[in-house]
């Protein structure tokens, strides 16, 4: 199957600092790309949608100058958290599909744990 | 707005024994897939099944089989001969066939899994 990569699994940042979490396509090519949030023992929150060589589609309520997402290539896509602080410590999710369409489902990165201390 | 709910936050089931998970989803899209994807500790999200809205038969995969009833938008999953490898949360999720291909999960269901 299709494989997307997430890195780092997990990060440890000082609060004010900036992370940034790339999320790759390593097999295949995505025009597109999901960003998730998970927070703890609840399910995953569509962020914002990633698109390939423009502006990313942010959902309601999500800060897109904290959040801020590049897709510059077929196959990468990065979400920088900004001015970290406390509150945006939880799990962020990518996933990414096939451009050609072969697949209907998503594939999922492994996730990475962000704890902003 | 499409919604996706799972009214059972946990389950337990004996090993070899058979359990099902529900899911409801609200839409007035005709054309649509449905997922059914687990994550277990690691958080490695892991599709399970898969439902497109169009095909009547129920989606099977090995032990794993749904019960798709779209007139009454129900998605339930059956999980026989449990093992203890199925202990896991279970994402219950929808995506429309086209333009927002986004998905919209349900809030899970920790399935136990007693040997």
């Amino acid at each position: 199957g299709a494989v997307v990569s997430q890195h780092p699994s997990w990060v440890i940042c000082k609060s004010g600092t900036s992370v940034k979490i790339e999320c790759r396509s390593l097999d295949f090519q995505a025009t597109t790309m999901f960003w998730y949030r998970q927070f703890p023992k609840q399910s995953l929150m569509l962020m914002a949608t990633s698109n390939e060589g423009s502006k990313a589609t942010y959902e309601q309520g999500v800060e897109k100058d904290k959040f801020l997402i590049n897709h510059a290539s077929l196959t990468l896509s990065t979400l920088t958290v900004t001015s970290a602080h406390p509150e945006d410590s939880s799990f962020y999710i990518c996933s990414a599909r096939d451009a050609q369409g072969l697949s209907p489902e998503a594939f999922f990165g492994q996730g990475t744990r962000l704890t902003v201390v | 707005a499409q919604t996706v709910t799972q009214s059972q936050p946990e389950m337990s089931v004996q090993e070899a024994e058979t359990v099902t998970l529900s899911c409801t989803y609200d839409t007035s899209e005709s054309d649509y897939y449905l997922f059914w994807y687990k994550q277990p500790p690691s958080r490695q999200m892991i599709l399970v099944i898969r439902q497109e809205a169009y095909k009547q038969q129920n989606a099977t995969e090995n032990r794993f089989s749904v019960n798709f009833q779209k007139a009454a938008k129900s998605f339930s999953l059956k999980i026989s001969d449990s093992q203890l490898g199925d202990a896991a949360m279970y994402f219950c999720a929808y995506r429309k066939d086209t333009g927002r291909r986004a998905l919209t999960f349900g809030s899970g269901t920790r399935l136990q899994v007693q040997p």
